[in-house]
Formats: C-alpha cells, structure tokens, sequence
C-alpha cells in the first residue's frame, strides 16, 4: 500500500541525546515536510523539503536538522540543542510545492525526553 | 501575517445532526488553498475537503462541505449527519502560494465530541 511511514512510534530520550526519526513514503512525492505538535495545539513547521538534496527552515528550527539523500527518505535528528523537544512529530508529503496540492501525513511519532 | 482562528475549543453534537466548525484566517497572498484536517486520538492527520482561493463554487466531499466566504475570510467546515466516529480533533489549515511551497499554517483546533 502507499503512503507514508514514521518510525519509531515511541520514543524515549535522555537529556543530552541525540535521536533521529524516519519518514519513508513510497507515493513518488517530491516535497516532504516535519511538524511538531504539543498537546492541544495545531501544527508547526520544522523543515521542509521541495526535492532531493535541498531543504529549508520553517518556522521552528532551532534544535533539529534534516536530510533529503533519497527522494523518498527525510529524517529528522532531535538535538540535544533542543530545549523542549516532547512532541508529537508527524511527516508529511505532497506531490510537489505550490498549487492544490493535497498534503498527506503520516501516523507520527511521540518522542518523550526523560 | 498569515494566520488561521478556529474560536470553538470544543463542540459538542447530537448523532445524526448536522454541526458547523468555524475558521477563519489571515492572509495578503492573493493565492492560497484552505484544508481541514481530521485527527483522531491516534494522532494520524486525516485529510478531508480542499478550497482553492478561486475556485467558484464550495467544495464538498461526501458528508463534508466547506463553506468558503471569501470577502469575509472564513472556511467553516459543515459535517451533516454526524457520526460516532466522527469525534476527534477538526484543524484548519491553509497554505499560501506564495513562494511556490505548501508551507500549511494550522489553526489551534476544535474538539468535536459527538453524542448518541
């Protein structure tokens, strides 16, 4: 089936810690983005990705990076830089930037810092 | 500044009703699209109905239509026939075209509860 997959579900991190998250969609999508939800509140943009080898800052960048090696692959690394980093992340795709362009999410993942 | 507003917290609907959730936003792009966007306590985003800044007419999309007043800035989301199912967390969202990226700025969320 196509779509977008988030790995891992949950995750657990240390102070200190780095982690990375995975986005994998297999819908031949060029652009790919990264949200961060906290509780009772809409969406905001991490990065985001129009094709390969290329991505900008969105609107809360500090603390995260990125990478678009693959078309398919965006992962995202939560740094130690980041001062409050539990989230509810989700990724998303769309078949490219601009125009009607319906955005598909994926299931996302809880990252928890303990 | 771009912005979106849903002013319902929560709303709460009898079965079978139908139920308006509102939203409103702020943009100077001439060009933009308006998306809700259904989240169950999963988490998962699920999208429902897309309005093009031009497009003439309302879109629907089953028992989703969206009420689009595009002098007065709103979106509403109009769900008819509610359904059990149908409670979970409603967001409003829009992407303006500017730029060419489909950058969603989201709003806080409605909570919709639906009642047997």
């Amino acid at each position: 089936d196509g779509g977008i997959t988030q790995s891992p579900k949950y995750l657990f991190r240390k102070e200190g810690q780095n982690v990375t998250l995975s986005c994998e969609q297999n819908l031949n999508h060029d652009a790919m983005y990264w949200y961060r939800q906290d509780p009772g509140q809409g969406l905001r943009l991490i990065y985001y990705s129009q094709i390969v080898n290329d991505f900008q800052k969105g609107d809360i960048a500090e603390g995260y990076s990125v990478s678009r090696e693959k078309k398919e692959s965006f992962p995202l690394t939560v740094t130690s830089a980041q001062k409050n980093p539990t989230a509810f992340y989700l990724c998303a795709s769309s078949p490219r930037t601009g125009g009607r362009n319906t955005i598909y999410f994926g299931e996302g993942s809880w990252l928890t810092v303990v | 500044a771009q912005k979106i507003t849903q002013t319902q917290p929560g709303m709460f609907v009898q079965e079978k009703e139908a139920v308006t959730l509102d939203c409103t936003y702020d943009t100077s792009d001439p060009s933009y699209g308006l998306f809700w966007y259904k989240q169950p306590s999963s988490g998962e985003m699920i999208f429902l109905i897309y309005q093009g800044s031009y497009d003439q007419q309302n879109a629907t999309e089953g028992r989703y239509s969206l009420n689009f007043q595009k002098a007065r800035k709103s979106a509403n989301l109009v769900i008819s026939a509610s359904q059990l199912g149908d409670s979970a967390m409603y967001f409003c969202a829009m992407s303006p075209f500017s730029g060419g990226y489909n950058k969603l700025i989201f709003g806080a969320g409605t909570r919709l509860a639906v009642h047997p």
